[in-house]
C-alpha cells in the first residue's frame, strides 16, 4: 500500500494568512493526488484534483502543486471558511489512501 | 442538483449484519464508479471499496480490512448503491460515506460529489 504523509499536522494560522500544507508518498504516484477539506461535522470537499487543478466552485484561492511524491496545498489569504482539516489522498491504485490530516486553527 | 444520500446506518451487534444505500440524483448514475469511504470517530479517512460503471464491467474492489465481509453492489435503474456489511466488528464503527467518482481526460480519478454520512455503531 502507498502511505502518504502529511504535515504539519497542526497548523495556528490567521485569517489572511498564505499557508501550506505538504504531502509525501511512500512511491511516485504521477500526478495521481487529491485535496479535501473537511469541516467539524461535515463530509469531506474536494478542492484540488490531479495535484493542481481546482474544482469547479471551489475558490482560487486554493491552489495545488506537484508530482511524483511530493506535492503542496496552498491557501492563500486564509479566510474564516478555511479554518478545518485538509486532507491529501491518491487515486493511483487500490487501496486509495489518505494522509493523516491537517488541522488549520485560530493563531 | 447532483446529490448522494446515505442511509441504513444504525447500533448494530457484533457479527450481525448491515445493508447501507446510496441513493444518488441529478446525475447519470450509470455512467459514474461509486465508492464507499469511512471514518472512525476522531479518525482519518478510509477507502472501503468501489463498484465500477457497467461500462467498466460493474466490478468492485475492497480494501483488505473489509473484504470477504463487505459487498457493493448497485441498481443502475434506481440510481442506488448498497453497501452490505456482513460479520460486523467493533472497528467497523465510523460514519460511511458514498461518493460519486469522476475522471478527467487524463483518467486522473477522484471524488467529486460526497454524501453527508450515515453512522453506523457496532456495539454489544
Amino acid at each position: 500500500d502507498i502511505q502518504m504523509t502529511q504535515s504539519p499536522s497542526s497548523l495556528p494560522a490567521s485569517i489572511g494568512d498564505r499557508v501550506t500544507i505538504t504531502c509525501r508518498t511512500s512511491q511516485r504516484i504521477d500526478t495521481y493526488l487529491n485535496w479535501y477539506r473537511q469541516k467539524p461535522g461535515k463530509a469531506p470537499e474536494l478542492l484540488i484534483y490531479a495535484a493542481s487543478s481546482l474544482q469547479s466552485g471551489v475558490p482560487s484561492r486554493f491552489s495545488g502543486s506537484g508530482s511524483g511524491a511530493d506535492f503542496t496545498l496552498t491557501i492563500s489569504d486564509l479566510q474564516p471558511d478555511d479554518f478545518a482539516t485538509y486532507f491529501c489522498q491518491h487515486t493511483y491504485s487500490v487501496p486509495y489512501t489518505f494522509g493523516q490530516g491537517t488541522k488549520v486553527d485560530i493563531k | 442538483e447532483v446529490q448522494v444520500v446515505e442511509s441504513g446506518g444504525g447500533l448494530v451487534q457484533p457479527g450481525r449484519s448491515l445493508r447501507l444505500s446510496c441513493k444518488t440524483s441529478g446525475f447519470t448514475f450509470g455512467d459514474y464508479t461509486m465508492s464507499w469511504f469511512r471514518q472512525a470517530p476522531g479518525k482519518g479517512l478510509e477507502w472501503v471499496g468501489f463498484i465500477r460503471s457497467k461500462a467498466f464491467g460493474g466490478t468492485t474492489e475492497y480494501a483488505a480490512s473489509v473484504k470477504g465481509r463487505f459487498s457493493i453492489s448497485r441498481d443502475d435503474p434506481k440510481s442506488v448503491a448498497y453497501l452490505q456489511m456482513n460479520s460486523l466488528k467493533t472497528e467497523d464503527t465510523a460514519v460511511y460515506y458514498c461518493t460519486r467518482d469522476n475522471q478527467d481526460y487524463n483518467y486522473y480519478f477522484y471524488m467529486d460529489v460526497w454524501g453527508t454520512g450515515t453512522t453506523v455503531t457496532v456495539s454489544s
